[in-house]
């Protein structure tokens, strides 16, 4: 069975401070699939990144960076200098590519994040 | 290019109504899929078609819900009788895939749905 934990519930930071956004997963597939979304107050759920189990190197985009560590089964999120555009829930998703559903994304519960002004 | 558009984006209905939730996919986009999150808990997938077919449905909680993509286009998802438990945000997200199933999932803004 695949499982996609957020243990973050809620997190509230000032802006310009970096946070980190965690993301556990489990999964017996050997190819897999990693997601972070992003859902603004406006309701859709944007893609931001992907990542295959067979890429471990890390990836930086702008101020958002990504720890993917196949060892601890963690896929973190960082965002540096955070903005309050940035306040929106977080979601971390898997999806694997051997099970008959493999076309499932299985979704963590989100992290709520605010960035104070 | 128009993204995947969800109507309507809130619908408040009793107890034993029908209501029924419309997506249109991204132009092009031969996977469909539905997933719902209800009372804040995870998004959980209820089903998913490939053109017109239903590949996985193995999400979809009981017989009161009935989706259907007619076409292959767009996809309407209807929930008879409605029920207090029905109540959430029902997303619908399309994508190209192909062998690697790394194509990220492009999702609406949802239908926000309260049975009352």
């Amino acid at each position: 069975a695949q499982k996609v934990t957020q243990a973050q519930t809620e997190i509230s930071v000032v802006e310009k401070e970096d946070v980190t956004l965690d993301c556990v997963y489990e999964t017996r597939d050997t190819t897999y699939y990693l997601f972070w979304y992003k859902q603004p107050p406006s309701g859709e759920l944007v893609f931001l990144i992907r990542r295959n189990s067979f890429d471990e190197q890390n990836e930086i985009s702008g101020r958002y960076s990504w720890n993917f560590q196949k060892s601890t089964s963690s896929f973190n999120f960082t965002i540096t200098a955070s903005q309050v555009v940035d306040s929106a829930v977080y979601f971390c998703a898997l999806r694997s590519g051997a099970s008959g559903s493999a076309r499932q994304l299985t979704f963590g519960s989100g992290t709520q994040l605010t960035v104070l002004p | 290019e128009a993204g995947v558009t969800q109507f309507p984006s809130h619908s408040v209905i009793e107890k034993g109504q029908t209501v029924t939730l419309r997506c249109d996919p991204i132009s092009g986009h031969d996977n469909l899929y539905w997933y719902r999150r209800v009372m804040g808990k995870e998004i959980k997938f209820l089903l998913h078609f490939v053109k017109e077919s239903k590949q996985d449905e193995s999400g979809m909680p009981n017989n009161r819900f009935l989706a259907e993509r007619t076409g292959g286009t767009y996809s309407t998802l209807k929930v008879q009788p409605a029920e207090l438990e029905d109540s959430g945000v029902y997303f619908c997200a399309s994508s190209e895939e192909g062998v690697l199933l790394n194509s990220p999932l492009h999702f609406g803004n949802g239908t926000r749905l309260t049975v009352t």
